[in-house]
This record gives C-alpha cells, structure tokens and sequence, in this order.
C-alpha cells in the first residue's frame, strides 16, 4: 500500500525557516517524480514544487522560487522541502504528492500544517 | 500559466441526480488533464487523468470528456459519497494549475 507521510509544519514567524518532510513508502521511490502541492485553509490547491526520479531536475512556482528548495533522498526514501523567508501567505497545508506516468497526482500524503505569522 | 476555470462553483444535487461540472483553460492543453475529488479535511483523491481514463478503484458512474481547451466531469446516478469538491488540473506545461474547485452539496 502507498503512503506518504509528511511532517515538520509548524507555527513560525514571518522570515523564519521550515523543513517540511516526507516519508514514502510501499513503491519504489526512487522511480517516481514527486511533488509538494498546498492548500490555503477553505480555498483551492497550488502546485509548490517538483523533482524529478534523481533529483537532477527540479521545477517550483514563481512565488516561491528562490526561497523553497526541494530536495529527496532516495536511500531513505524521503521527499524534502526546505522553506526560508517564510511569509504570511505561505500559510496553507502543504501535501506530498506522487507523480503519476505524466504530472498528475495519483498519492498523497495527509497534509501538514504550515502557519506563518507576521 | 495557464489558468483553469471551472463552472459553476457550487452545484446543489440530490442523491440519484446526474450532474456534470466544467473545466475550461485558458489556452489549450491537448488531453492532459486530471480530475480530482476532496472531503472537508482530507486530501484530494485522484479520480481521471488524460480527461477520460478513470484511475483504477473508481466508479463507473465518473466520467471525464473533453480536449482544448473545454472539459466536464460527469456522474450519473449520485451517491451519498460523492458529496464533495471536485478540482481539475491541467498538466500541459509545468505550472501544473488546478481550477478553484466545484463544491457538490446535498440539494
């Protein structure tokens, strides 16, 4: 069975930092993209960022390029997603997602909470 | 980016309607479009992809149609189950966005 786990939000101060984590397990996860998606609390879900099987190549919306980095170690089959310079709007529940043969989301893991407060 | 619109945002039904909700995109996006559904507090389940194949596990009563740039999601025969929200989602290019969700509520 496909689960993934995520873990690592919290309550942090606008600027402030997070790594937000996730764990998979029940594939082989090295052979899959994955994916970080968020949701704002009562509204619609956001595409964050991906990387491919290898972590060779990685691709993230422009709101927060520059400031999210993610990043997977497949020998422990995690997926990563290290958030700096953390901003009120970034406050959402953030899932890890498996991509599926082309980039939609057949998994996903429960969700994290992330809440930045200014 | 291509922006995803969907109609109507809130659909009222009752159990045994037929309802279908719509996706439209801002430029056209071939096929590649998923489909998917989310209870209050859980995460999104993934439903159709490629706007017409149904993911193994789903019910027959979901149907996905539609290339370009106009899709719709429809399901005959509404079970008590399917009260939800729906979203789609093009995969067309990498800013992989989704429409603003279709809330489907008990009539």
């Amino acid at each position: 069975e496909v689960q993934l786990v995520e873990s690592g939000g919290a309550l942090v101060q606008s600027g402030g930092s997070l790594r937000l984590s996730c764990a998979a397990s029940g594939f082989t996860f090295s052979n899959y993209w994955m994916s970080w998606v968020r949701q704002v609390p009562g509204k619609g879900l956001e595409w964050v960022a991906n990387i491919k099987e290898d972590g060779d190549e990685k691709y993230s919306v422009d709101s927060v390029r520059g400031r999210f980095t993610i990043s997977r170690d497949n020998a422990k089959n995690s997926l990563y997603l290290q958030m700096n310079s953390l901003r009120p709007d970034d406050t959402a529940v953030y899932y890890c997602a498996r991509n599926g043969y082309k980039s939609w989301y057949d998994y996903w893991g429960q969700g994290t909470l992330v809440t930045v407060s200014s | 980016d291509i922006q995803m619109t969907q109609s109507p945002s809130t659909l009222s039904a009752s159990v045994g309607d037929r309802v279908t909700i719509t996706c439209r995109a801002s430029q056209s996006i071939s096929t590649w479009l998923a489909w998917y559904q989310q209870k209050p507090g859980t995460a999104p389940k993934f439903l159709i992809f490629e706007a017409s194949t149904l993911q193994s596990g789903v019910p027959s009563r979901f149907s996905g149609s539609g290339s370009g740039t106009e899709f719709t999601l429809t399901i005959t025969s509404l079970q008590p189950d399917d009260f939800a929200t729906y979203y789609c989602q093009q995969y067309y290019n990498y800013s992989y966005t989704f429409g603003q969700g279709t809330k489907l509520e008990i009539k």
